[in-house]
């Protein structure tokens, strides 16, 4: 059940640089999507979201952008810090009132200096 | 801040024991899930609770599985008969309102490791 893809396991970056990481999905019930930053040892954190109602949403040095025709949604990270470093996990919700997420497989982010 | 607290920390038992991961939400918020994370693999979810009732679960969380809100602070998930396979991290996470609108809480996880 490949409903959420992270296709990229790994990115690297240069401190100050644009982060850039992706996720595709394929169930089209979905109408809502968070991005979740994970550390070793910790819990998922929550980072920012968008509805499918809208393409862009800016929080921050962050932002998510949603193509709704291709089913891709992006997390923009501009300037990338060293404490960026993290797993980050795209998810997404559909339709009604529940709460079930599907997570994808994850892309680690590293910055470097 | 306020954070979901999960205990113990890591947890390891042998093949058909019973185990009991035990967790304390946010303590305003009223909606509470499992999820579980086998190493290597995405986040799944197992179940979701409210009001005393599961509102919802995955195909994974099968008889071996219950959840129970014992009091007003615990939140725990009971492995009756533990197998190899349920060998991952467990997260719980709570969140103020039901929908995904209402970002979860996840606590820092119990590894579970079933020999």
């Amino acid at each position: 059940d490949q409903q959420v893809k992270q296709n990229s396991p790994s990115l690297s970056v240069q401190e100050g640089r644009i982060s850039i990481l992706n996720c595709d999905y394929t169930n089209s019930m979905f109408d809502y999507f968070l991005w979740y930053k994970k550390y070793p040892a910790e819990g998922p954190t929550f980072l920012i979201s968008i509805s499918s109602i809208k393409d862009k949403n800016e929080d921050g040095r962050f932002t998510v952008f949603l193509n709704k025709s291709a089913k891709h949604l992006s997390l923009h990270i501009v300037p990338s810090q060293p404490g960026d470093s993290a797993v980050y996990f795209c998810a997404a919700s559909g339709g009604g009132t529940a709460s079930k997420l599907t997570f994808g497989t994850g892309t680690r982010l590293q910055v470097t200096l | 801040e306020p954070e979901v607290t999960q205990t113990p920390s890591h947890q390891v038992t042998q093949m058909g024991q019973e185990v009991i991961l035990r967790c304390v939400p946010i303590s305003n918020h009223l909606y509470f899930y499992w999820y579980r994370q086998i190493l290597g693999q995405k986040v799944e979810f197992l179940v979701s609770f409210y009001n005393n009732e599961i509102s919802e679960k995955s195909e994974i969380f099968d008889d071996q599985f219950s959840v129970e809100r014992p009091d007003g602070s615990n939140f725990t998930l009971k492995i009756r008969s533990t197998k190899l396979e349920d060998s991952a991290m467990y997260f719980c996470a709570s969140s103020e309102e039901q929908g995904a609108r209402s970002p979860l809480h996840f606590g820092n996880g119990t590894r579970l490791t079933v020999t």
